[in-house]
């Protein structure tokens, strides 16, 4: 079973539509994140979720907006999509452990690419 | 948050050991180092984390010295599958949120040839 999935793998779309990506992990972790991998690599962080309310919203457009309805799943839902918005779209999950520190370690999707045309 | 700077590429040969060092100068009391691995078209990959000194795994080594300033990943007798980019993390573990609040970089590709 793969422990972050992600879908759609490939999404391809026009300039002005709406989308979303889903995203489901079953490691039972009590923390989710989006992160946007633009062209050149740079992996960045978009928001985060702990136990679904959101812990991170890193100055991502309002077109963004992630869902939560339940901690194994993040969604990512995006309005009037901008050729800009091209890229891929990681989900993530992690644990934070005893005394409220994280592991150290995230758990990637294998990431949706998103192409707007 | 502590800025990293890598090598934005390596090559290296079948069989012999990699070294990818890490810049940290401002690295915090707090921080944390972390290696991620990212293959094409795959999300990245933990390797190893460490705090101070050394740490070894079953598939790298992470070397820290005293400064913390830097740090190296050491790969041993790499193969043509460990192609791929290597990112250095460094942050705070506590509660999760910051940690999530890392940007990964640029990273180094490391080219194995055979």
């Amino acid at each position: 079973d793969t422990a972050v999935s992600q879908t759609p793998k490939y999404l391809v779309t026009q300039m002005g539509n709406d989308k979303s990506i889903k995203c489901e992990q079953n490691l039972g972790h009590d923390t989710m994140y989006w992160y946007k991998q633009d062209s050149k690599k740079f992996l960045k962080i978009m928001f985060s979720y702990n136990n679904k309310e959101l812990i991170i919203n890193e100055t991502v457009p309002n077109r963004f907006s992630p869902k939560s309805p339940d901690k194994a799943h993040l969604n990512l839902h995006i309005n009037s999509l901008e050729l800009g918005d091209s890229a891929v779209y990681f989900c993530a999950s992690s644990q934070v452990g005893a005394g409220g520190r994280s592991t150290g370690e995230l758990f990637f999707g294998e990431g949706s690419r998103l192409t707007v045309l | 948050l502590a800025k990293t700077t890598q090598p934005i590429s390596m090559d290296s040969y079948e069989g012999q050991e990699v070294n990818i060092t890490c810049s940290h100068n401002n690295i915090a009391t707090n921080d944390y180092i972390t290696w991620y691995q990212q293959f094409p078209s795959q999300g990245p990959r933990f390797i190893i984390q460490g705090y101070k000194t050394k740490v070894t795994n079953e598939v790298a080594s992470l070397f820290i010295p005293a400064d913390r300033k830097s740090s190296t990943l050491s790969l041993p007798r790499v193969s043509l599958s460990d192609t791929a980019v290597y990112y250095c993390l460094v942050g705070d573990n506590a509660g999760g949120t910051s940690y999530g609040k890392l940007t990964f970089g640029q990273g180094t590709i490391l080219t194995v040839h055979p």
